[in-house]
């Protein structure tokens, strides 16, 4: 079965910071791996997805299937970057497995 | 455009009654999924529907739950006897086709509450 965990509920950095959000993954198959984003009272929305190998808000992440892992990194934090982070997975069915989430703050 | 919608976006009911959860998605967007966000867990999946067929309906926790899909565009989620333990935000997405490079697109949620 595919299980996406992330062992942080909550991370607090400082503004300018580093951040790296933790994120590792059991699947058997060829992962499709995804970071959401939840900012305070707007609804969940994609940030990036690793096949798109991109940049997003300055967030990068890289799939490392060898620890199974997909850690999303910033170099240096910004207050606006508060918010519950999903890491997900997807399967050839369509269904997206979360991990529980970490909340990150960015203290000023 | 209009995003996901979903109604109504708090429902509070006693245990024992049925509820019906909306979700109108994004016009044009031929599937649609259910996940449900419990305090203290992840989100968890539970119903895809492409069209109006249901390929995938393994996350359903129980015969009380049941959902269907209509003219390809709007769907409900129905709970029957509902459970204290059922109170969560229910999560409504939608994409363009049932492909895995297509972006899911969430509605604000339903939050339930069970008392």
């Amino acid at each position: 079965a595919q299980r996406v965990t992330q062992p942080e509920k909550l991370l607090s950095v400082f503004k300018g910071a580093p951040v790296e959000l933790k994120c590792n993954y059991s699947y058997s198959g060829s992962p499709e791996l995804f970071w959401y984003v939840q900012y305070s009272r707007q609804r969940l929305q994609l940030l990036l997805r690793h096949i798109s190998r991109e940049s997003i808000k300055g967030f990068t992440a890289d799939l490392n299937k060898g620890e199974t892992s997909f850690h999303l990194k910033k170099p240096f934090a910004q207050e606006e970057d508060s918010a519950m982070y999903y890491c997900a997975l997807i399967n050839g069915n369509e269904k997206l497995t979360f991990g529980t989430g970490t909340r990150l703050t960015i203290i000023p | 455009g209009a995003g996901v919608s979903q109604s109504p976006s708090n429902k509070v009911t006693e245990k024992g009654k049925d509820v019906e959860l909306r979700c109108d998605p994004i016009s044009g967007h031929t599937a649609l999924y259910w996940y449900r966000q419990s305090l203290g867990q992840g989100l968890e999946f539970l119903i895809y529907f492409q069209g109006n067929s249901a390929p995938d309906k393994s996350g359903l926790p129980s015969d009380r739950f049941s959902a269907e899909r209509t003219g390809g565009s709007v769907s409900t989620l129905t709970i029957q006897r509902t459970q204290q333990e059922d109170s969560a935000v229910y999560l409504c997405a939608s994409s363009l086709a049932g492909l895995t490079f297509y972006e899911q697109y969430f509605g604000p949620g339903t939050r339930l509450t069970v008392t």
